[in-house]
C-alpha cells in the first residue's frame, strides 16, 4: 500500500513562513490534500487538489507538489495556527483507497 | 449546510461487534458523486482511513481492516452504518464519518465531530 511520510514536528516564529513536508513515492502523480487539526476537534480540509483552498480557509495557506513530496506553506504563521496537519492522497495503484500521512506538529514559538 | 454526527456505544467489550451510525443532513446519498467514509484516530495517534460508501451503493475499504469491516447506507435516513467484527483495544479510537464528492475532489470536505469508542473488557 501506499505511504506517506511526515515529520513529527515543525516549529516556526510567529510571522514567518512554516513548511510541512509530505514524501510520497511519484506524489506528484497524485492529487494531495492537507487538513489541520486542533485538540479534541474534527480535521478541517485547508488545501486540496495540490494547491486549491477551500472556502473560508485563508490565503495563507497554500500548496504544492513535485517529485517525491508535496508541501503545506503556512505564510504569515499566527498563533491560531498551531495544530496538527495531516497530508492525504487517493491511492489507485492496488486498492482504491484513502492513505493519509503520520501527521505533523506544528510550533508556533 | 452540510453537516455530519457520529452515533454508536461509548464502551464494547473485546470479541464484540461494533456498530457506529452516521447521520448527515444538507446533501443527498442518491446525488452522482457523492460518498460518506469513516476514519479513525486512536488516542495520541494518526488518522486512518476504514471505509467509503457511495451514492451508487460502490463500496471501498481499507485493505488491512476489510475483513472486519461492512459499510451500507439508508438514503432514506440520511444514515450510513459501519460495522466492525471481533473488536479489540487496538480499536479503541475516536470515529470520524465525512462528506467526500469524488466528481469535484477526493478530499473529505465535511466532517463529524468524533465519537469516542473504547474497547475495553
Amino acid at each position: 500500500s501506499y505511504v506517506l511520510t511526515q515529520p513529527p514536528s515543525v516549529s516556526v516564529a510567529p510571522g514567518q513562513t512554516a513548511k510541512i513536508p509530505c514524501g510520497g513515492n511519484n506524489i506528484e502523480s497524485k492529487t494531495v490534500h492537507w487538513y489541520q487539526q486542533k485538540p479534541g476537534q474534527a480535521p478541517v480540509l485547508v488545501v486540496y487538489d495540490d494547491s486549491d483552498r477551500p472556502s473560508g480557509i485563508p490565503e495563507r495557506f497554500s500548496g504544492s507538489n513535485s517529485g517525491n513530496t508535496a508541501t503545506l506553506i503556512i505564510s504569515r504563521v499566527e498563533a491560531g495556527d498551531e495544530a496538527d496537519y495531516y497530508c492525504q492522497v487517493w491511492d489507485t495503484t492496488t486498492d482504491l483507497s484513502w492513505v493519509f500521512g503520520g501527521g505533523t506538529k506544528l510550533t508556533v514559538l | 449546510q452540510i453537516t455530519l454526527k457520529e452515533s454508536g456505544p461509548t464502551l464494547v467489550k473485546p470479541t464484540q461487534t461494533l456498530t457506529l451510525t452516521c447521520t448527515f443532513s444538507g446533501f443527498s446519498l442518491t446525488t452522482s458523486g457523492v460518498g460518506v467514509g469513516w476514519i479513525r484516530q486512536p488516542p495520541g495517534k494518526a488518522l486512518e482511513w476504514l471505509a467509503l460508501i457511495y451514492w451508487n451503493d460502490h463500496k471501498r475499504y481499507s485493505p488491512s481492516l476489510k475483513s472486519r469491516l461492512t459499510i451500507t447506507k439508508d438514503t432514506s435516513k440520511n444514515q450510513v452504518v459501519l460495522i466492525m467484527t471481533n473488536v479489540d483495544p487496538d480499536d479503541t479510537a475516536t470515529y470520524f464519518c465525512a462528506h467526500e464528492w469524488t466528481t469535484v475532489t477526493t478530499a473529505f470536505d465535511y466532517w463529524g465531530q468524533g465519537t469516542l469508542v473504547t474497547v475495553s473488557s
